[in-house]
């Protein structure tokens, strides 16, 4: 079955730490995201790539970073510069090329809490 | 910069009930625009999509029209379900500049039976 995956479902920080979200997908697509959800906000963009080996910063990309060494994997690292990481962390891809104009899949989501 | 707007909820309404969900854009060029749905503890899914004015999204009895001259694309279903009960999010995605997608805060309907 083609889709994405997320690793872990849940995931505890202590203060200092940086973490590391796991997100891969076997789509053959291009284009990965990563996207930050806390309630009442929806969904804001942190990191995305259009093409391997090249990502672009999102709304709210401070205290995040992000690789894309292969066309499958987009791990997100959460450093302790991020002040207030807990949220809901949602990955997605599409298959690029369709500029603005492609359905985006999303993987179940990590969520991260602080200790 | 680019935004999306919806209704806040939550919407509760009875099983059978006419759904409307308000969502309302400002963008520069001419977005594509999105719904999807959010079922509790998963990620999104694509309800529905249109790229360009005029255009009639429809997915399993969900209906959205893109109105460029009310800059809206508003989901509605004639007769809702429990199974319908979940958070809708509006997206738009920008085809010209970074050609980023920009979701709105999200609307949960509540389906009672």
């Amino acid at each position: 079955d083609g889709g994405i995956t997320q690793s872990p479902k849940y995931l505890f920080r202590k203060e200092g730490q940086n973490v590391t979200l796991s997100c891969e997908q076997n789509l053959n697509h291009d284009a990965m995201y990563w996207y930050r959800q806390d309630p009442g906000q929806g969904l804001r963009l942190i990191y995305y790539s259009q093409i391997v080996n090249d990502f672009q910063k999102g709304d709210i990309a401070e205290g995040y970073s992000v690789s894309r060494e292969k066309k499958e994997s987009f791990p997100l690292t959460v450093t302790s510069a991020q002040k207030n990481p807990t949220a809901f962390y949602l990955c997605a891809s599409s298959i690029g090329g369709q500029k603005g104009q492609e359905t985006q899949y999303f993987g179940p989501g990590t969520r991260l809490l602080v200790l | 910069g680019d935004s999306v707007t919806q209704m806040e909820g939550p919407v509760t309404l009875s099983e059978e009930a006419f759904l409307t969900i308000n969502c309302t854009y400002t963008a520069t060029g001419y977005p594509s625009l999105f719904w999807y749905v959010q079922y509790p503890g998963e990620g999104l899914q694509l309800l529905l999509k249109a790229t360009k004015a005029d255009d009639k999204g429809s997915n399993k009895g969900f209906e959205a029209t893109y109105r460029k001259e009310t800059t809206s694309f508003h989901l509605e279903k004639g007769s809702v379900q429990v199974s319908d009960s979940a958070v809708y999010f509006c997206a738009l995605g920008q085809t010209s500049g970074t050609y980023k997608y920009i979701f709105g805060t999200g609307t949960r309907l509540k389906v009672l039976a």
